[in-house]
Parts: structure tokens; sequence; C-alpha cells
């Protein structure tokens, strides 16, 4: 069985400051882990994926995410907010096997603060 | 390259009424998957295909929601009939090789 744990519902920043949004997953096997973006009225996006190759893993608009594998971790960073990034973020957690599906965590909103 | 194709892009209907969408994948993409993701939540897994066939409809409640992929293309998912709770986004998303999936933007549907 997979699970995905986004810790933290909302979170609001100020414009150029960090952002963190935080992610744990669970898996009996090695995962491939991704982080989507969901704008008002748009589809789903994604951002990066780590799938197994480098940890540290680079996306679109400047997002980065870190595959910590002791931490069961895999949380999603920037480090400098654009009000472009206001969005629902959701973490995405996948095995192998024949069915291969993506699990999705609950979401998190993301507000940036002018 | 285009996208994953939905449609209608919203649709309103009274309960206990039917209801179908359809989803075009994108060309090759073998794999293709329904999810329902109701307001405030993730998108949850209803049904997955690998071509035209059925690999995962663990979550789809088959005593009112139904899909086909007849060649292996084109997809659709109908509910019948329609409750309050079945009010949700209906997203389709495709991939080539079950790592990576596309999305569509999604049918949101309303049961009043």
């Amino acid at each position: 069985a997979q699970s995905v744990t986004q810790l933290d519902s909302h979170v609001s920043v100020s414009e150029g400051t960090p952002v963190l949004l935080r992610c744990n997953y669970s898996s009996s096997y090695s995962p491939s882990l991704f982080w989507y973006v969901q704008h008002p009225n748009k589809g789903l996006q994604l951002l990066l994926k780590y799938t197994s190759a480098a940890t540290l893993v680079k996306g679109i608009n400047g997002f980065e995410a870190e595959f910590k594998k002791s931490e069961t971790s895999f949380h999603l960073t920037k480090p400098s907010a654009h009000m472009s990034d206001a969005a629902e973020y959701f973490c995405v957690v996948s095995v192998s096997g024949s069915a291969r599906q993506l699990t999705f965590g609950s979401g998190t909103q993301l507000t940036v603060l002018p | 390259e285009a996208g994953v194709a939905q449609s209608p892009r919203y649709k309103i209907i009274e309960k206990r009424q039917s209801v179908a969408f359809w989803c075009n994948p994108i060309s090759g993409h073998a794999t293709l998957y329904w999810y329902q993701q109701i307001l405030g939540q993730g998108p949850k897994l209803l049904i997955q295909f690998q071509n035209n066939g059925v690999v995962d409809d663990s979550q789809l409640p088959k005593d009112r929601f139904s899909a086909e992929r007849l060649k292996g293309v084109d997809s659709t998912l109908k509910i019948q009939p329609a409750k309050l709770e079945d009010s949700a986004v209906y997203l389709c998303a495709s991939s080539p090789n079950r790592v990576q999936a596309f999305f569509g933007q999604g049918t949101r549907l309303t049961v009043v």
C-alpha cells in the first residue's frame, strides 16, 4: 500500500520569501514521487518528479524538492515566492507494479501575500 | 503536442439523473485514468485502463458508475443515477509509461 501526507493544508508567505510545502510518503517499494500544481479552473500541471535518480530534483518555475528516504519526505521548496505561485499543490506517490497508481495527497493551498 | 481533452467542462444535473463524461487522451498513451476530486480534497482514482482493459477499478462505485475505453483510445465515464455526493471535478489523465501522468482540465459536475 502507498499513501502520502501533506502536513499543511494552507501555507501563506509574503512575496519574495521562501516557500516550503511539506510531504511525507509511505510505500512498501521504491516510490516515484511527484509534485503537481493546480491553478483555479485549470488542469493539474507537473512541477517536478523523482524516479530514483538524483535525490535533489529541480522543476519548473524555480521549484525544487529533495527526496529523503530516511525521513520518507519529499518537501517542495522555492527560494523566493512570486504572486503567480498562489495555487493548490499536490504531492503524489507512485510505486511499481501492474497497476502503478498515482496516489494524491490532500493538497496544500499556497497563498502569496503582497 | 495536444493535451488531454475532456468534455463537457461543466455540467449541472438533478439527483437521480444520468450523466456522461468524455476523455480523449494524448495520442499514443496506453494508460488512461479517471479521478474524482471532491472540493477541498486531492484527486481519488476511480479507474485505470491499460489500452482497452481495466487494470484497477477497486474504488469505482460500480452500482452507479461505469467506464469504458472500447478501442483503447477515447473513454467515457457514466454516472447513473447521480447522487448529491457525486458533485466533484472528474479528471481524466493519460500516461505513456505509467510513471508520469498528463491531466485534462476536468469536468465540474454539480448535482442538485
